[in-house]
């Protein structure tokens, strides 16, 4: 299993463009890398997923270097309403199943 | 797409009591679901796993007699607490699979609290 280290927290203002790093040492050749969003008393929401180099959707970017060691989360131009927990989790799909979660990365938009 | 809702979304019972909860897929099969609980400002702890058609599989520490689950559709787990104690409380999320990806859908929680 390959467990992820990331910032407690983080604060940025409006229309800035946020960068959270996920460091996952161990991890290994058949993990992926997710990232989840959640707002207090809901459940998380999926936000991106990658196994090497970049990946970009609608709303976040996704950056692994070669050594897939670590990987950063970009945001661009947040808004209050990105005020969330992020976390990244990485797994195989033939056996854990991204379940082990850590603390998450509290981020903090202010206007 | 890939929808999950779950019922209810808040619970209050009284201790000694048993609560069932209903993680339903709306949109999707899912053959494999998730039951994770989370504590006020800690992050999700995996309780079990929920396979369609067979017994759950659940993590070390969480005791099977009391939380139990059961997945009986391929649309369809429930996780009742047995017996609930105020140490109980707390919220429970579920999460699907979408066939064999890696991505879970999760539902929108439900806050149980034991008095």
């Amino acid at each position: 299993l390959a467990k992820t280290t990331q910032p407690i927290s983080m604060d940025s203002y409006e229309g800035q463009e946020v960068n959270i790093t996920c460091s996952h040492n161990n991890i290994a050749t058949n993990d992926y890398i997710t990232w989840y969003q959640q707002f207090p008393s809901q459940g998380p929401r999926f936000i991106i997923q990658g196994y090497k180099t970049k990946v970009t959707n609608e709303v976040a970017s996704l950056f692994i270097p070669a050594d897939r060691k670590s990987s950063t989360l970009s945001l661009p131009r947040v808004s209050l309403s990105d005020t969330a927990v992020y976390y990244c989790l990485v797994g195989d799909i033939d056996s854990n199943y991204q379940l082990i979660w850590g603390a998450g990365t509290k981020l903090i938009i202010k206007p | 797409g890939a929808v999950v809702s779950q019922h209810p979304s808040w619970v209050i019972c009284k201790s000694g009591t048993s609560v069932k909860i209903e993680c339903r897929s709306l949109d999707f099969q899912a053959t494999t679901m998730f039951w994770y609980r989370q504590f006020p400002k800690q992050s999700l702890m995996l309780m079990a796993t929920s396979n369609e058609g067979s017994k759950a599989t659940y993590e070390q520490g969480v005791e099977k007699d009391k939380f139990l689950i059961n997945h009986a559709s391929l649309t369809l787990s429930t996780l009742t607490v047995t017996s609930a104690h105020p140490e109980d409380s707390s919220f429970y999320i579920c999460s699907a699979l979408l066939d064999r990806g890696y991505e879970q859908y999760f539902g929108p929680g439900t806050r149980l609290t034991v008095t």
